[in-house]
Protein backbone atom coordinates (compact mmCIF):
# COMPACT_ATOMS: atom_id res chain seq x y z
CA UNK A 1 0.00 0.00 0.00
CA UNK A 2 1.39 3.49 -1.25
CA UNK A 3 -0.97 5.62 0.78
CA UNK A 4 -0.19 7.54 4.07
CA UNK A 5 -0.24 5.39 6.70
CA UNK A 6 -0.73 6.38 10.82
CA UNK A 7 0.35 4.55 13.73
CA UNK A 8 -1.54 2.97 16.31
CA UNK A 9 -5.14 3.07 14.85
CA UNK A 10 -6.64 3.66 18.16
CA UNK A 11 -5.09 4.80 21.29
CA UNK A 12 -6.95 4.71 25.08
CA UNK A 13 -4.98 6.86 27.56
CA UNK A 14 -5.89 8.45 31.29
CA UNK A 15 -6.06 11.64 31.52
CA UNK A 16 -2.26 13.33 32.14
CA UNK A 17 -0.73 11.12 29.90
CA UNK A 18 1.16 11.45 27.52
CA UNK A 19 1.05 9.98 23.80
CA UNK A 20 2.34 10.09 20.41
CA UNK A 21 1.19 9.49 17.02
CA UNK A 22 3.38 8.89 13.97
CA UNK A 23 2.47 9.43 10.16
CA UNK A 24 4.48 8.37 7.15
CA UNK A 25 3.30 10.32 4.08
CA UNK A 26 2.93 9.02 0.46
CA UNK A 27 6.87 8.39 -0.25
CA UNK A 28 7.81 11.29 -3.04
CA UNK A 29 5.27 13.94 -1.27
CA UNK A 30 6.79 16.88 0.73
CA UNK A 31 3.89 18.58 2.32
CA UNK A 32 2.52 16.82 5.36
CA UNK A 33 -0.40 17.75 7.39
CA UNK A 34 -2.13 17.30 10.72
CA UNK A 35 -5.61 17.76 11.37
CA UNK A 36 -7.96 16.94 14.41
CA UNK A 37 -11.93 15.84 14.02
CA UNK A 38 -14.34 15.88 16.22
CA UNK A 39 -17.59 13.81 15.79
CA UNK A 40 -20.13 15.43 13.27
CA UNK A 41 -17.50 18.50 12.58
CA UNK A 42 -14.77 18.51 9.69
CA UNK A 43 -11.07 18.24 10.24
CA UNK A 44 -9.38 21.38 11.78
CA UNK A 45 -6.15 22.12 10.68
CA UNK A 46 -3.25 22.16 13.72
CA UNK A 47 0.36 22.38 11.81
CA UNK A 48 2.40 22.11 8.40
CA UNK A 49 5.61 20.80 7.50
CA UNK A 50 7.56 21.14 3.83
CA UNK A 51 10.24 18.61 4.04
CA UNK A 52 11.35 19.02 8.10
CA UNK A 53 10.30 22.75 8.10
CA UNK A 54 7.20 23.34 10.55
CA UNK A 55 5.82 26.26 8.65
CA UNK A 56 2.60 26.53 10.88
CA UNK A 57 0.88 26.11 13.64
CA UNK A 58 -2.64 26.30 14.61
CA UNK A 59 -4.02 28.66 17.44
CA UNK A 60 -5.71 25.13 18.58
CA UNK A 61 -2.32 23.92 18.93
CA UNK A 62 -2.18 24.52 22.70
CA UNK A 63 1.66 24.60 24.00
CA UNK A 64 0.75 20.98 25.40
CA UNK A 65 0.91 19.63 21.70
CA UNK A 66 4.33 19.22 19.83
CA UNK A 67 4.96 18.12 16.42
CA UNK A 68 8.12 17.15 14.39
CA UNK A 69 9.26 15.98 11.06
CA UNK A 70 13.21 14.62 11.43
CA UNK A 71 14.78 14.26 8.07
CA UNK A 72 11.19 14.95 6.16
CA UNK A 73 10.43 11.65 5.99
CA UNK A 74 7.59 10.58 8.94
CA UNK A 75 6.02 13.02 11.26
CA UNK A 76 5.06 12.54 15.44
CA UNK A 77 2.69 14.34 17.03
CA UNK A 78 2.96 14.51 20.89
CA UNK A 79 0.20 15.61 23.46
CA UNK A 80 1.24 15.67 26.54
CA UNK A 81 -0.75 15.40 30.07
CA UNK A 82 -3.82 14.92 28.01
CA UNK A 83 -7.52 15.82 29.24
CA UNK A 84 -10.65 14.35 28.54
CA UNK A 85 -10.89 17.95 25.35
CA UNK A 86 -7.75 16.10 23.64
CA UNK A 87 -10.30 13.03 22.69
CA UNK A 88 -10.97 13.15 18.55
CA UNK A 89 -9.77 11.62 15.32
CA UNK A 90 -6.30 13.06 14.71
CA UNK A 91 -5.58 12.90 10.84
CA UNK A 92 -2.67 13.15 8.98
CA UNK A 93 -2.26 14.34 5.00
CA UNK A 94 0.16 14.65 2.61
CA UNK A 95 0.62 16.13 -0.66
CA UNK A 96 3.49 16.63 -3.61
CA UNK A 97 5.20 20.29 -3.83
CA UNK A 98 4.22 21.08 -7.11
CA UNK A 99 1.43 20.58 -9.54
CA UNK A 100 -2.03 19.77 -7.68
CA UNK A 101 -2.81 20.68 -4.34
CA UNK A 102 -4.86 17.59 -3.62
CA UNK A 103 -4.33 16.43 -0.29
CA UNK A 104 -4.67 12.44 0.45
CA UNK A 105 -5.48 11.76 3.97
CA UNK A 106 -4.21 8.45 6.22
CA UNK A 107 -7.17 6.41 8.09
CA UNK A 108 -6.45 8.83 11.01
CA UNK A 109 -5.52 7.79 15.07
CA UNK A 110 -8.62 7.60 17.46
CA UNK A 111 -7.65 9.07 20.39
CA UNK A 112 -9.63 8.67 23.70
CA UNK A 113 -9.28 10.15 26.72
CA UNK A 114 -10.57 8.67 29.93
CA UNK B 1 -12.79 35.06 8.44
CA UNK B 2 -12.74 32.38 5.74
CA UNK B 3 -15.46 29.76 6.20
CA UNK B 4 -17.16 26.83 4.71
CA UNK B 5 -21.01 25.78 5.10
CA UNK B 6 -22.68 22.80 4.09
CA UNK B 7 -26.15 21.61 3.74
CA UNK B 8 -28.15 19.80 4.87
CA UNK B 9 -26.16 18.24 7.62
CA UNK B 10 -28.17 15.04 6.43
CA UNK B 11 -29.96 13.70 3.74
CA UNK B 12 -31.53 10.14 3.16
CA UNK B 13 -32.49 9.25 -0.32
CA UNK B 14 -33.52 5.93 -1.72
CA UNK B 15 -31.64 3.84 -4.20
CA UNK B 16 -32.12 5.99 -7.88
CA UNK B 17 -33.33 8.94 -6.30
CA UNK B 18 -30.94 12.18 -7.58
CA UNK B 19 -29.99 14.57 -5.41
CA UNK B 20 -28.06 17.89 -4.59
CA UNK B 21 -25.96 18.60 -1.73
CA UNK B 22 -24.72 22.24 -1.40
CA UNK B 23 -21.19 23.92 -0.07
CA UNK B 24 -21.35 27.67 0.39
CA UNK B 25 -17.70 29.20 0.85
CA UNK B 26 -16.22 32.93 1.33
CA UNK B 27 -12.52 33.08 1.35
CA UNK B 28 -9.82 35.29 0.18
CA UNK B 29 -8.76 34.10 -3.07
CA UNK B 30 -9.80 30.86 -3.58
CA UNK B 31 -6.77 28.42 -3.75
CA UNK B 32 -9.46 25.40 -4.91
CA UNK B 33 -12.23 23.73 -3.76
CA UNK B 34 -11.97 20.39 -2.96
CA UNK B 35 -14.95 17.07 -2.29
CA UNK B 36 -13.61 14.75 -0.09
CA UNK B 37 -16.14 10.96 0.72
CA UNK B 38 -15.59 9.82 4.60
CA UNK B 39 -16.81 6.65 5.28
CA UNK B 40 -17.38 5.75 9.32
CA UNK B 41 -14.24 5.95 10.79
CA UNK B 42 -11.62 6.38 8.18
CA UNK B 43 -9.86 8.87 6.63
CA UNK B 44 -11.46 11.59 4.05
CA UNK B 45 -10.95 10.30 0.43
CA UNK B 46 -10.24 12.52 -2.11
CA UNK B 47 -12.71 12.93 -4.89
CA UNK B 48 -12.20 15.99 -6.79
CA UNK B 49 -10.88 20.12 -7.15
CA UNK B 50 -12.21 22.83 -8.36
CA UNK B 51 -10.21 25.85 -9.34
CA UNK B 52 -13.14 28.18 -11.51
CA UNK B 53 -16.46 29.10 -11.48
CA UNK B 54 -18.02 27.34 -14.20
CA UNK B 55 -16.01 24.14 -13.89
CA UNK B 56 -17.39 20.66 -13.54
CA UNK B 57 -15.51 17.81 -12.49
CA UNK B 58 -17.68 14.00 -12.92
CA UNK B 59 -16.66 10.62 -11.33
CA UNK B 60 -19.35 7.83 -11.89
CA UNK B 61 -22.48 8.79 -9.86
CA UNK B 62 -20.74 12.07 -8.64
CA UNK B 63 -20.72 15.68 -10.34
CA UNK B 64 -19.65 18.54 -8.63
CA UNK B 65 -19.75 22.33 -9.80
CA UNK B 66 -18.38 24.98 -8.85
CA UNK B 67 -19.70 28.81 -9.13
CA UNK B 68 -18.06 32.14 -7.27
CA UNK B 69 -20.29 31.73 -3.93
CA UNK B 70 -20.79 27.88 -3.85
CA UNK B 71 -20.18 24.33 -4.73
CA UNK B 72 -22.84 21.82 -6.00
CA UNK B 73 -22.24 18.12 -5.37
CA UNK B 74 -24.93 16.03 -8.00
CA UNK B 75 -25.70 12.47 -7.12
CA UNK B 76 -27.54 10.84 -9.76
CA UNK B 77 -29.08 7.66 -9.30
CA UNK B 78 -27.60 6.86 -6.36
CA UNK B 79 -26.66 3.60 -4.50
CA UNK B 80 -26.71 2.68 -1.15
CA UNK B 81 -22.79 2.10 -1.73
CA UNK B 82 -22.77 6.10 -2.13
CA UNK B 83 -23.59 6.03 1.65
CA UNK B 84 -21.18 8.08 3.19
CA UNK B 85 -20.15 11.82 4.63
CA UNK B 86 -19.07 14.08 1.92
CA UNK B 87 -16.56 16.98 3.47
CA UNK B 88 -16.18 20.06 1.18
CA UNK B 89 -12.96 22.18 1.76
CA UNK B 90 -11.52 25.13 0.11
CA UNK B 91 -7.53 26.10 0.14
CA UNK B 92 -7.35 28.80 2.33
CA UNK B 93 -6.88 32.12 0.48
CA UNK B 94 -4.10 33.83 2.00
CA UNK B 95 -1.79 31.24 2.98
CA UNK B 96 0.94 30.03 1.00
CA UNK B 97 0.68 26.72 2.89
CA UNK B 98 -2.59 24.48 1.20
CA UNK B 99 -4.02 24.27 4.24
CA UNK B 100 -7.41 23.26 3.96
CA UNK B 101 -10.60 24.80 5.86
CA UNK B 102 -13.00 22.16 5.96
CA UNK B 103 -17.27 22.40 6.11
CA UNK B 104 -19.37 19.80 9.01
CA UNK B 105 -19.78 17.76 6.21
CA UNK B 106 -23.78 16.05 4.94
CA UNK B 107 -24.20 12.78 6.14
CA UNK B 108 -25.94 10.65 2.91
CA UNK B 109 -27.61 7.60 3.54
CA UNK B 110 -29.03 5.74 0.58
CA UNK B 111 -31.84 3.21 1.30
CA UNK B 112 -32.14 0.21 -1.06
Amino acid sequence: DTGVSQDPRHKITKRGQNVTFRCDPISEHNRLYWYRQTLGQGPEFLTYFQNEAQLEKSRLLSDRFSAERPKGSFSTLEIQRTEQGDSAMYLCASRPGQAGNEQFFGPGTRLTVL
Amino acid sequence: EDQVTQSPEALRLQEGESSSLNCSYTVSGLRGLFWYRQDPGKGPEFLFTLYSAGEEKEKERLKATLTKKESFLHITAPKPEDSATYLCAVGHGSSNTGKLIFGQGTTLQVKP
